[in-house]
């Protein structure tokens, strides 16, 4: 069966400091990965997408970049933290044309 | 750009009432509303979805209908238990790739 691993769950960093969140997929392949941030109270906002190795998608102009190094493997990162990076980082997959999402478990982030 | 809009932000029932939550999109090539329940400190699971070619469907306690031509579509709990005390966020999928979601819904359940 498929899972999906995202790690860290916490992390509290200071404003300017360097991030790096990552997240792999088990039980699939070529699988279409996503990364959403959710504000506090908030709803859902799709900052990447990758159909595959190497191909990034931007949704929203910001301080956040995204890598697929590996079919199975995408990455969240930012060369300096800001204080409205803050939130709650959700990673997930989905397979074929109209199927459902699967997410991690999220990392929440503190900037501080 | 695509939008999903979300009523009500918030919603108190007794238990044993039924909660309803609805939706509009604003991409009419959209085909795919999956609605998904969210725990605190956790990621969204998906409950239960619709495709465009369908304008109902029902899964035990839980529905959602389609309305393709308002492009409304709507979530069902009927017998609503504490245990359905969640955040429930409705989303619309055009082209494969992108699941735009709503706002979202926190849903309390009194006992």
């Amino acid at each position: 069966s498929q899972t999906i691993h995202q790690w860290p769950a916490t992390l509290v960093q200071p404003v300017g400091s360097p991030l790096s969140l990552e997240c792999t997929v088990e039980g699939t392949s070529n699988p279409n990965l996503y990364w959403y941030r959710q504000a506090a109270g908030r709803g859902l906002q799709l900052l990447f997408y990758s159909v595959g190795i190497g191909q990034i998608s931007s949704e929203v102009p910001q301080n956040l970049s995204a890598s697929r190094p590996q079919d199975r493997q995408f990455i969240l990162s930012s060369k300096k933290l800001l204080l409205s990076d803050s939130g709650f980082y959700l990673c997930a997959w989905g397979g074929q044309l109209g199927a459902e999402a699967f997410f991690g478990q999220g990392t929440r982030l503190t900037v501080v | 750009g695509e939008n999903v809009e979300q009523h009500p932000s918030t919603l108190s029932v007794q238990e044993g009432d039924s909660a309803v939550i609805k939706c509009t999109y604003s991409d009419s090539a959209s085909n795919y509303f999956p609605w998904y329940k969210q725990e605190l400190g956790k990621g969204p699971q998906l409950i239960i979805d619709i495709r465009s070619n369908v304008g109902e469907k029902k899964d035990q306690r839980i529905a959602v209908t389609l309305n393709k031509t308002a492009k409304h579509f709507s979530l069902h709990i009927t017998e609503t238990q504490p245990e359905d005390s969640a955040v429930y966020f409705c989303a619309a999928q055009t082209g494969g790739f992108k699941t735009i979601f709503g706002a979202g819904t926190r849903l309390f359940v009194k006992a």
